[in-house]
């Protein structure tokens, strides 16, 4: 049963670097690839890009210059940072793995971050 | 672009069947699609994997109530048998090659 943990800090000043971990539980880490997606208060999901175990990553163009995402299979975990948040960047965010088919198959249980002065 | 196009909301009775659509843009109809449910204050469920074809393979414990089926660019979740739980949002999600694009959402609301 794959189970994926998330964790980071919840609250941000605008201009600062949100940072989010997921951890891996169950089932292999490699072959797979691993996503963040985000989903702001009363709206729809985005993705936000992904990344496989050997570190080969995609993101979606419209936060690419300010998105790292990396992963430490010595771990089995994978890691978020967006850069120079601001308001707009406050969303409920959520790790997800591959599986069944689809590019997301299991879902972590979400992060709420809140970027405000 | 790749883009999926779903209608806002929908509403059908307890014990009825419903059937959503997901519209895949202008020359994608060959891709596949998954589907995922969200119910209020919960996060995102994945439910399957739809295939251009209508084969389907469902996520662990899905009821056999959900189906999925393909007609050109359209692809359809239905759910028969609907119960309360099932009032949710439900979200059809696509991928290309270094992408991955999700539907703005259908909010089902069950009478």
């Amino acid at each position: 049963q794959v189970q994926l943990q998330q964790w980071g800090a919840g609250l941000l000043k605008p201009s600062e670097t949100l940072s989010l971990t997921c951890a891996v539980y169950g089932g292999s880490f490699s072959g797979y690839y691993w996503n963040w997606i985000r989903q702001p208060p009363g709206k729809g999901l985005e993705w936000v890009g992904q990344i496989n175990h050997s570190g080969s990553t995609n993101y979606n163009p419209s936060l690419k210059s300010r998105v790292t995402i990396s992963v430490d299979t010595s771990k089995n975990q994978f890691s978020l940072k967006l850069s120079s948040v601001t308001a707009a960047d406050t969303a409920v965010y959520f790790c997800a793995r591959e599986g069944g088919g689809s590019p997301v198959g299991y879902w972590g249980q979400g992060t709420l971050v809140t970027v405000s002065s | 672009q790749l883009v999926l196009t779903q209608s806002p909301s929908a509403s059908a009775s307890l014990g009825a069947s419903v059937k959503l659509t997901c519209t895949l843009s202008s020359g994608h109809s060959s891709y596949a699609i998954a589907w995922h449910q969200q119910q209020p204050e919960k996060g995102p469920r994945y439910l399957m994997r739809l295939n251009s074809d209508g084969s389907h393979s469902k996520g662990d414990g899905i009821p056999d109530r959900f189906s999925g089926s393909s007609s050109g660019a359209e692809r359809y979740l239905t759910i028969s048998s609907l119960q309360s739980e099932d009032e949710a949002d439900y979200y059809c999600q696509t991928w290309g090659t270094g992408i991955l694009v999700f539907g703005g959402g259908t909010k089902l609301t069950v009478l």
